[in-house]
């Protein structure tokens, strides 16, 4: 079954850091763009980072500095770094997978998310 | 950044109705770039339509996708019990990425 895993969520302080990790099986990992996506209470959903199958990475602006995106083929597994952490951060964070091709594709594959809370 | 609205917010039907759910987007989305969700409580989100009218892998007939430019809509025949759900757009035509803010299809 192809599948996403997303751990490594929790409470933290503003400031703080915390490391997201997504599990990939049932599928090519390293053939595929990934991605991070939230969703903050009562808002829509934002997309946050992506790696591409070459290692290159993309931020939104409201991340960029602070996050830093990762994959390890080897693994299977895509990680997204949060550092300083703010109110605003707090949110449900998803791992996806991008349709594989040239260009820009919808996300056919979703994790079930893992909530990340920032608070003293 | 393209701003995607979807309306109406929540919308009541009964299992058998169709519904019909838009998608407004506040500039012309390049390549009819534009893709339907399902997401539940809980679960995890499932792709149901991409380039605005392809359905996606698995998904049954009753959903489909159309439009282009800056409007699109998708429409579910005949709801089934398992359709009450939030459904939400997302344009990948344009950088950054955008979604909309979702419909709640509820049962009446």
């Amino acid at each position: 079954e192809v599948q996403l895993v997303e751990s490594g969520g929790g409470l933290v302080q503003p400031g703080g850091s915390l490391r997201l990790s997504c599990a990939a099986s049932g599928f090519t990992f390293s053939n595929y763009e990934l991605h991070w996506v939230r969703q903050a209470p009562g808002k829509s959903l934002e997309w946050v980072s992506a790696v591409a199958t070459t290692g290159g990475t993309f931020y939104a602006d409201s991340v960029k500095g602070r996050f830093a995106i990762s994959r390890e083929n080897a693994k299977n597994s895509l990680y997204l770094q949060l550092n300083s952490l703010g109110a605003g951060d707090t949110a449900v964070y998803y791992c996806t997978r991008e349709q594989t091709g040239t260009g820009m594709f919808a996300f056919d594959i979703w994790g079930q998310g893992t909530k990340v809370i920032v608070s003293s | 950044e393209i701003v995607l609205t979807q309306s109406p917010g929540t919308l009541s039907l009964s299992p058998g109705e169709r519904a019909t759910l838009s998608c407004r987007a506040s500039q012309s989305v390049r390549s009819s770039s534009l893709a339907w969700y399902q997401q539940k409580p809980g679960q995890a989100a499932r792709l149901l339509i991409y380039d605005a009218s392809r359905r996606a892998t698995g998904i049954p007939d009753r959903f489909s996708g159309s439009g282009s430019g800056t409007d699109f809509a998708l429409t579910i025949n005949r709801l089934e019990p398992e359709d009450f759900a939030v459904y939400f757009c997302h344009q990948y035509g344009g950088s950054p990425r955008t979604f909309g803010q979702g419909t709640k299809v509820e049962i009446k």
